[in-house]
């Protein structure tokens, strides 16, 4: 069970926007900042938003984030195929005195 | 641009240990903070700790507290991750990465290759 809830599995067709949310408490993303992970399949986590909704050099203005409270989403527009891939919030938990993940969210392109 | 490699893959058996270690190139390791993260296959991320190898100063998760320890080699920027007491469920594969933003919590950015784990009698 991860301390930060996020939907398994959310698909989308190409051009399409689907978002991904991320639900926390006051003691994580309620605190702190949130970033999320892109992870394709066979390969390591890539960083594609981080701080809340600042995207890193390189990432498409394609994805987009936001946060309200406890809970964040990631947004990804103009879906593409390549877009399909494992997402992960991650988040400071200030009662854990660690670093918590999502369990992760499965982007289909249809 | 620092990247990082991470050491071959690892077969061991429950009860013994396991050491990872993790290469900085193209920079100084001293000037970052590295985290361990794990993934049990086909499960999601889990964080292990992370070291601050120019203090020496490590931070591990409550839930490994006790059978994990990084160290840092710093003449060689590397990153050692021992894992003890190895069971069944620690198979995974292991990743370094580094804390970006440099604080706890910060994003990690890049990420090694990764190293498989299988602890397997």
């Amino acid at each position: 069970q991860s301390v930060l809830t996020q939907p398994p599995s959310v698909s989308g067709t190409p051009g399409q926007r689907v978002t991904i949310s991320c639900s926390g408490s006051s003691s994580n993303i309620g605190s702190n900042i949130v970033n999320w992970y892109q992870q394709l399949p066979g390969t390591a986590p890539k960083v594609v938003i981080n701080s809340d909704n600042e995207r890193p050099s390189g990432v498409p203005d394609r994805f987009s984030a936001s946060k309200s409270g406890t809970s964040a989403s990631l947004a990804i527009s103009g879906l593409l195929a390549e877009d399909e891939a494992d997402y992960y919030c991650s988040a400071l938990d200030d009662s854990l005195n660690g670093v918590v993940f999502g369990g992760g969210t499965k982007l289909t392109v249809l | 641009q620092v990247q990082l490699v991470q050491s071959g893959a690892e077969v061991k058996k429950p009860g013994s240990s396991v050491k990872v270690s993790c290469k900085a190139t193209g920079g100084t390791l001293s000037s970052y903070s590295i985290s361990w993260v794990r993934q049990a296959p086909g499960q999601g991320l889990e964080w292990l700790g992370r070291i601050i190898p120019i203090l020496d100063i490590t931070h591990y998760a409550q839930k490994f507290q006790g059978r994990v320890s990084f160290i840092a080699d710093k003449s060689a920027s590397t990153v050692h991750m021992e894992l003890s007491s190895l069971r069944s469920e620690d198979t995974a594969m292991y990743y370094c990465a580094r804390d970006k933003g440099g604080t706890l919590g910060s994003w990690l950015d890049p990420w090694g290759q990764g190293t498989l784990v299988t602890v397997s009698s």
